[in-house]
């Protein structure tokens, strides 16, 4: 069954360090992922994609990693910043349909 | 820049009540999803709709709920008669395609059943 509750992992960094958040996926039929940003009382924002055709792509200061034998999702911030902290969502899109399914979500917290 | 705009941002409705949350999505776009949030967890989907009909709906999406796009802009989920557990953050999202594309979140409304 699906887990419940409210623990999010968390990750805590300082600023101008680098970030990796991880993510694991449910279905291997997924072929486009995508990463998104929440922060407090906000709808998520886009960061970045990537298709299933690939295992790398890289955006402004941002880059995602898809290793699909094991189902697995990371998304590594550059020299993070204050304003990088909020919750990172992955999600993952089928290839029937246009619907998105979220991962559990990871806070990143960033110290000055 | 374009953007989903959601309205109200904060609605507090009595038990049994009816609501209703509106959206506008990016004006070119052609597909339109409400999804779910409940405070701490992940965002679950409830609803895509294409072309004037419901194109998926997840289990979420009960005979309390419908959607409606009635004019050429809004885009509308209803909710019956309320429940506790329907509280949550509601976000519409479009996008231009179903395939390989990004969808665009709306802030959300906050709703709030007492």
């Amino acid at each position: 069954g699906e887990s419940v509750g409210l623990h999010l992992p968390t990750l805590s960094v300082q600023e101008g360090d680098n970030s990796i958040i991880n993510c694991a996926y449910s279905n291997s039929a997924s072929d486009y992922f995508i990463w998104y940003k929440q922060e407090s009382g906000k709808g998520p924002q886009f960061i970045i994609d990537i298709r299933s055709n690939m295992d790398k792509r890289q955006g402004q200061r941002v880059t995602v990693l898809l290793n699909k034998t094991v189902k697995h999702l990371s998304l590594q911030i550059a020299a993070t910043q204050p304003g990088d902290s909020a919750v990172y969502f992955c999600a993952e899109k089928g290839n029937q349909g246009g619907k998105l399914i979220f991962g559990q979500g990871t806070e990143l917290s960033v110290k000055p | 820049e374009p953007e989903v705009t959601q309205t109200p941002s904060h609605q507090v409705t009595q038990m049994g009540q009816e609501v209703i949350l509106r959206c506008v999505p990016i004006s070119n776009h052609l597909y339109f999803y409400w999804y779910r949030q409940i405070l701490g967890q992940k965002v679950e989907f409830l609803v895509s709709f294409y072309n004037n009909e419901i194109s998926e709906k997840s289990e979420i999406f009960d005979d309390q709920f419908s959607v409606e796009r009635p004019d050429g802009s809004n885009f509308t989920l209803k909710i019956r008669s309320t429940k506790l557990e329907d509280s949550a953050m509601y976000f519409c999202a479009s996008s231009p395609g179903h395939m390989n594309t990004e969808a665009f979140f709306g802030q959300g409304t906050r709703l709030t059943v007492v």
